[in-house]
C-alpha cells in the first residue's frame, strides 16, 4: 500500500518557465506534507512544507498547494532555474515525526 | 556544525558478512531515523528512535537492528548481509515540533555481492 505517490518519474522544463510537481496521498492522518530536493550523491534537503489545515504555502520561488478533498499536493517552482535540476520527493508526516515518502520525480531544467 | 554525519560513505560486503553503519548528529535533536533508498521506491523507513533509549520498527525492518547509543548517535547493523540489502542508506534527525522537518546525512552506498 503506497500511501504517497508521485506518478511522474520525470519532468523536463525550460529555464524561466514554471515547474509543477505533483503528489497524491491516501492516508488522511498526515498532519504535514513536505517537499525535499536531492542532488546525486547527497542526502535529501528540506525545501518547503505545509500543514494539513492550510491550502497554500509560499517561500520565494517555491509554492506548495494542498487539495485535501482530492488528497493531492503540488509544488510550483517559478521561475525554474538550471540549478533546480534534481530529484524531488514529497512526504507525508504523522506522529513522532515519521515521514512517508513518494518515489520521487526527476526535474530537469534546460538552459 | 556538521549536521548529520554518516560513516562509511561506501561499503562492499559479501553475502553473510555483518557490518554497522554509524550516524551522529550535533543538532541536539531527540529523534533519529534510518532510511534506505532504492530506485523507483523513494525513501523507506527502516527504524526510528523517537528519543534516547527508545527504538521502533519502520516500514522495512527485517534483516536490520539498531542501537541508540546516546542522544547524538544512532547505529544500524546488518547481522548477515544479503544482496537484497544493496541500497543507499540515509540517517536523519529531527526535533518533533510543528513541521516534522528532518535533516539528512550524506548517505552510505552499500553493495552486497
Amino acid at each position: 500500500d503506497q500511501q504517497v505517490k508521485q506518478n511522474s518519474p520525470s519532468l523536463s522544463v525550460q529555464e524561466g518557465r514554471i515547474s509543477i510537481l505533483n503528489c497524491d496521498y491516501t492516508n488522511s492522518m498526515f498532519d504535514y506534507f513536505l517537499w525535499y530536493k536531492k542532488y546525486p550523491a547527497e542526502g535529501p534537503t528540506f525545501l518547503i512544507s505545509i500543514s494539513s489545515i492550510k491550502d497554500k504555502n509560499e517561500d520565494g520561488r517555491f509554492t506548495v498547494f494542498l487539495n485535501k478533498s482530492a488528497k493531492h499536493l503540488s509544488l510550483h517552482i517559478v521561475p525554474s532555474q538550471p540549478g533546480d535540476s534534481a530529484v524531488y520527493f514529497c512526504a507525508g508526516g504523522t506522529s513522532y515525526g515519521k515521514l512517508t515518502f513518494g518515489q520521487g520525480t526527476i526535474l530537469t531544467v534546460h538552459p | 556544525n556538521a549536521g548529520v554525519t554518516q560513516t562509511p560513505k561506501f561499503q562492499v560486503l559479501k553475502t553473510g558478512q555483518s557490518m554497522t553503519l554509524q550516524c551522529a548528529q550535533d543538532m541536539n535533536h531527540n529523534s533519529m531515523y534510518w532510511y534506505r533508498q532504492d530506485p523507483g521506491m523513494g525513501l523507506r523507513l527502516i527504524y526510528y528512535s523517537a528519543s534516547e533509549g527508545t527504538t521502533d520498527k519502520g516500514e522495512v525492518p527485517n534483516g536490520y537492528n539498531v542501537s541508540r547509543l546516546n542522544k547524538r548517535e544512532f547505529s544500524l547493523r546488518l547481522e548477515s548481509a544479503a544482496p537484497s540489502q544493496t541500497s543507499v542508506y540515509f540517517c536523519a534527525s529531527s526535533e518533533v515540533g510543528s513541521s516534522y522537518e528532518q535533516y539528512f546525512g550524506p548517505g552510505t552506498r552499500l553493495t552486497v555481492t
